[in-house]
């Protein structure tokens, strides 16, 4: 069975420009989540989204946007990338809110230069 | 934002050595505490769940404990081995609230060097 499956694994882009990453959950997940995970940092929360609804929101600017698909895949959409906005990039899936813990895909890797 | 601290920052043990993380977290709006381990260039795996007060889970020379009226969750590693080198992430969820969901509040982890 496969996992969390991410892409693209790595990417650099220019400032100013808008990025798309995308996730597949395991099958069977129907909830996707993802988190912003920079050097030094535990992952920081950014969307979930479950039944193609988004159920939570982080602290991050309208620049971030994301929208999960009626397979249950997720695109994470970056508007007008920032330096800072480089980081490694993690989908989760779970079969429901996390009391059975999530499953992580082995991220994407953004750098804005 | 949620306080969810993880110490020590970093612990270098000895093969066979046993060692302990804490992860501390609001005591309060209590739903789950899990713990990830988190290998270089991999990907970030379940350790446990966890989501009573007083529950303690094992898992081969691994286990944990989980305090929820005073905040703070022990990692415990028995007879550490080379590959539980890793990074050790708590994650607090909160009770479900319309803003953040059920969003995992991650701790900056423990990084865990074991040498033979």
């Amino acid at each position: 069975d496969a996992g969390v499956t991410q892409s693209p694994t790595h990417l650099i882009k220019t400032r100013g420009q808008q990025v798309t990453l995308r996730c597949s959950p395991i099958s069977g997940h129907k909830s996707v989540s993802w988190y912003q995970q920079v050097l030094g940092q535990g992952p920081q929360f950014i969307f979930q989204y479950y039944e193609k609804e988004e159920r939570g929101r982080g602290n991050f600017p309208d620049r971030f946007s994301a929208r999960q698909f009626p397979n249950y895949s997720s695109e994470l959409n970056v508007n007008a990338l920032l330096l800072g906005d480089s980081a490694l990039y993690l989908c989760a899936s779970s079969l429901d809110a996390g009391l059975r813990g999530y499953t992580f895909g082995s991220g994407t890797r953004l750098t804005v230069v | 934002i949620l306080n969810v601290e993880q110490s020590p920052q970093s612990l270098h043990v000895q093969e066979g050595d046993s060692t302990n993380f804490t992860c501390s977290f609001p005591s309060s709006n209590f739903y789950a505490l899990h713990w990830y381990r988190w290998e270089t260039a991999k990907s970030p795996k379940a350790l446990f769940v966890m989501t009573l007060n007083g529950d303690e889970k094992k898992k081969g020379r691994i286990s944990a404990t989980l305090n929820t009226k005073e905040g703070y969750s022990y990692l415990y590693i028995k007879g550490s081995q080379p590959e539980d080198s890793a990074t050790y992430l708590c994650a607090f969820i909160g009770n479900w609230d319309s803003n953040s969901g059920y969003a995992l509040n991650f701790g900056k982890g423990t990084s865990l060097l074991v040498t033979p």
